[in-house]
């Protein structure tokens, strides 16, 4: 069974902070990563990771794929109050259509 | 921009009932899903359709629940004889490519609660 755990499940930072956020995953025949940010209601495509080692940016985002040790980390600098929301993790096995997701990191970025 | 669109955005039922969340898929989009989110846990897969027919599907995905595309446009999930446990928020997404790469684009979910 696919697996996928995200740490830390929850973080509180300020403004202007930087943070990581991890995910692992056990999956068979692994296709690809995606990270989705979570507000109120639907998932909202952040990155879709498929090959090790290459950086995907997008603003103050940023994320990387290690194969070798089944993680992935989203990268978010100058963190703003706008950021406040759940990053959710899912992977993609080969010769399948679902996404397992992980539980969630749940950011809150005070004033 | 092209979104997928849900509804009813809540539907408040009573237990035993049936109901029928409805989606429009993205316009050009050839593979549909649904997954659930219950309050307070991750979002978990449902099923998935391609051409005109289920492709796969998780243990939850029971005899209780069926999908249809009756038309070119509208995707739906069918709960019969709902449970208080179906009580969660439903997602469909649709998504373009082949293969299973690319991503998902979700709705903004329809919320079902039983009573």
């Amino acid at each position: 069974e696919d697996k996928v755990v995200q740490s830390p499940l929850s973080l509180v930072v300020h403004e202007g902070d930087t943070v990581t956020l991890n995910c692992s995953y056990e999956v068979t025949n692994f296709r690809s990563l995606l990270w989705y940010k979570q507000e109120k209601k639907a998932p909202t495509f952040l990155f879709m990771l498929t090959s090790s080692g290459i950086e995907k940016k997008s603003g103050r985002l940023s994320s990387i794929l290690d194969k070798k040790e089944l993680s992935s980390i989203l990268n978010i600098t100058a963190t703003q109050t706008g950021d406040s929301a759940i990053y959710l993790c899912a992977v993609v096995g080969a010769g399948s259509y679902q996404l397992t997701f992980g539980k969630g990191t749940k950011l809150s970025v005070i004033p | 921009e092209p979104e997928v669109t849900q509804t009813p955005s809540h539907q408040v039922t009573q237990m035993g009932q049936e109901v029928i969340l409805r989606c429009v898929p993205i316009s050009n989009h050839l593979y549909f899903y649904w997954y659930r989110q219950i309050l307070g846990q991750k979002v978990e897969f449902l099923v998935s359709f391609y051409n005109n027919e289920i492709s796969e599907k998780s243990e939850i995905f029971d005899d209780q629940f069926s999908v249809e595309r009756p038309d070119g446009s509208n995707f739906t999930l069918k709960i019969r004889s709902t449970k208080l446990e179906d009580s969660a928020m439903y997602f469909c997404a649709s998504r373009g490519g082949q293969g299973n790469t690319g991503e998902l684009f979700f709705g903004e979910g329809s919320r079902l609660t039983v009573l």
